[in-house]
């Protein structure tokens, strides 16, 4: 069964300083699908990327980025210089590839809360 | 696109009453699914469809839960009789095709008020 593990429940920092939100998955798969979500305040969930099991090398987007370990089942996002802006709610989530006439269910972890403050 | 359109945003309702919640999933999305945010349990998936089907409904609470989807442009999640502890945000997602690769869309959700 799939499964999506955020440790940190709560992680608060300051302005300008770097952070690392962490995600362990479980999957029986070799293929699959890893995704990081935004809530803000607002409430809505704002997609932010994914990463299929094939491609390792890490993805950087402006002051984020993103490290895949296969090794490890961790799909780590990080926030280079973290502004108040970036305070939110991160969602991990996860994908398997067994195909059924079905669908693919999408699974996610329980959220890191993050502060960042002025 | 309007994007993943959910109904009502807010609801207070009183113990034992129905209550139905709407969510219209993006047009040509054929993957919808329900999701319950609370503090203690985080986004939890309650059931989805695939083509209208009920697929996986295994994390519908109890039986004052079920989830109906007509046709495919509308589905409701209805709660009856309706309990203090149902209060949370209910998401509505809809994904497009039945792999694994797409992201799913999410709604503005509906937050649930039960006293």
């Amino acid at each position: 069964a799939q499964k999506v593990t955020q440790a940190q429940t709560e992680i608060s920092v300051v302005e300008k300083e770097d952070v690392t939100l962490d995600c362990v998955y479980e999957t029986r798969d070799t293929t699959y699908y890893l995704f990081w979500y935004k809530q803000p305040p607002s409430g809505e969930l704002v997609f932010l990327i994914r990463r299929n099991s094939f491609d390792e090398q890490n993805e950087i987007s402006g002051r984020y980025s993103w490290n895949f370990q296969k090794s490890t089942s961790s799909f780590n996002f990080t926030i280079t210089a973290s502004q108040v802006v970036d305070s939110a709610v991160y969602f991990c989530a996860l994908s398997e590839a067994e195909w059924t006439e079905y669908g693919n269910k999408l699974v996610f972890g329980a959220g890191t809360i993050l502060r960042v403050k002025s | 696109d309007a994007g993943v359109i959910q109904s009502p945003r807010h609801e207070v309702t009183e113990m034992g009453q129905e209550v139905t919640l709407r969510c219209k999933p993006i047009s040509g999305h054929n993957s919808l699914f329900w999701y319950r945010q609370t503090m203690m349990r985080g986004l939890e998936l309650l059931i989805y469809f695939n083509n209208n089907v009920p697929i996986d409904d295994s994390g519908m609470p109890e039986d004052r839960f079920s989830a109906k989807m007509p046709n495919a442009s509308f589905s409701t999640l209805k709660i009856q009789p309706s309990e203090p502890r149902d209060s949370a945000v209910y998401f509505c997602a809809s994904r497009k095709g039945q792999v694994m690769n797409t992201e799913a869309f999410f709604g503005q959700g509906t937050r649930l008020t039960v006293v």
